[in-house]
């Protein structure tokens, strides 16, 4: 069973903090490293998808990094405000082709 | 492109009844995935086929059967609904290994 484990489980900042959340991964077998933002009452989006270790990934404010030997990606968002709330998803790409994925990081962003 | 549609959004079952969820996507992706949302466990994989005519288990396959007979849809079927199987169900596909993935708007079944 792929053990895909994300912390903390959820986070209450106040607008303008810099954040960071963290995805462990089984070492082996590694294919790729995907982030997701999941919004209330919407579907799953991407934000990032890593196969290289040592990876740094940016989108605006949200960067991401990549260990793929000791199996952990960093997501940093930087200066959050109200709309970075939601849910952060990583998934683990294995050899397997299956997407397995995380429990999340609940994010609540207070103004 | 309509990208990952699925339907119906909202269905209510009684225990013992069966069902198909459908999912079709129009950008000719090879890999889909069905998975349930349920509080504090995420994203959890049901079934997931890497081309038409290939299926394989996911972590949560019991209860559920897929198949793929066109690249386009990927239907689950509720063989027997309990109402353990009351979730929320999301489709995803993806073109290949690397690439992200799109999820349909999702399923929320309820088996009473």
């Amino acid at each position: 069973i792929l053990n895909v484990e994300q912390s903390p489980q959820s986070l209450h900042v106040q607008e303008g903090d810099s954040t960071n959340f963290t995805c462990s991964f089984p070492s082996s077998n590694f294919y790729a490293l995907h982030w997701y933002r999941w919004e209330t009452a919407k579907s799953p989006e991407a934000l990032f998808v890593m196969t290289l270790n040592g990876d740094e990934k940016k989108k605006g404010r949200i960067s991401a990094t990549l260990n793929t030997k000791e199996g952990y990606s960093y997501l940093y968002i930087k200066g959050s405000q109200p709309e970075d709330s939601a849910t952060y998803l990583c998934a683990f790409n294995g050899a397997t082709n299956k997407l397995i994925f995380g429990t999340g990081t609940l994010l609540a962003v207070q103004p | 492109n309509a990208g990952v549609t699925q339907t119906p959004k909202f269905q209510v079952l009684k225990t013992g009844q069966s069902m198909t969820l459908q999912c079709a996507q129009d950008m000719n992706h090879e890999y889909m995935s069905w998975y349930r949302q349920d509080p504090g466990m995420g994203l959890r994989l049901i079934h997931y086929s890497v081309g038409a005519g290939i299926t394989d288990q996911g972590e949560v396959p019991n209860g559920y059967n897929v198949s793929r007979s066109t690249t386009e849809d990927f239907p689950l079927r509720l063989l027997s609904a309990a109402p353990s199987q009351t979730s929320v169900y999301f489709c995803a596909s993806r073109d290949r290994d690397y690439n992200e993935q799109f999820f349909g708007p999702g399923t929320r079944l309820t088996v009473l």
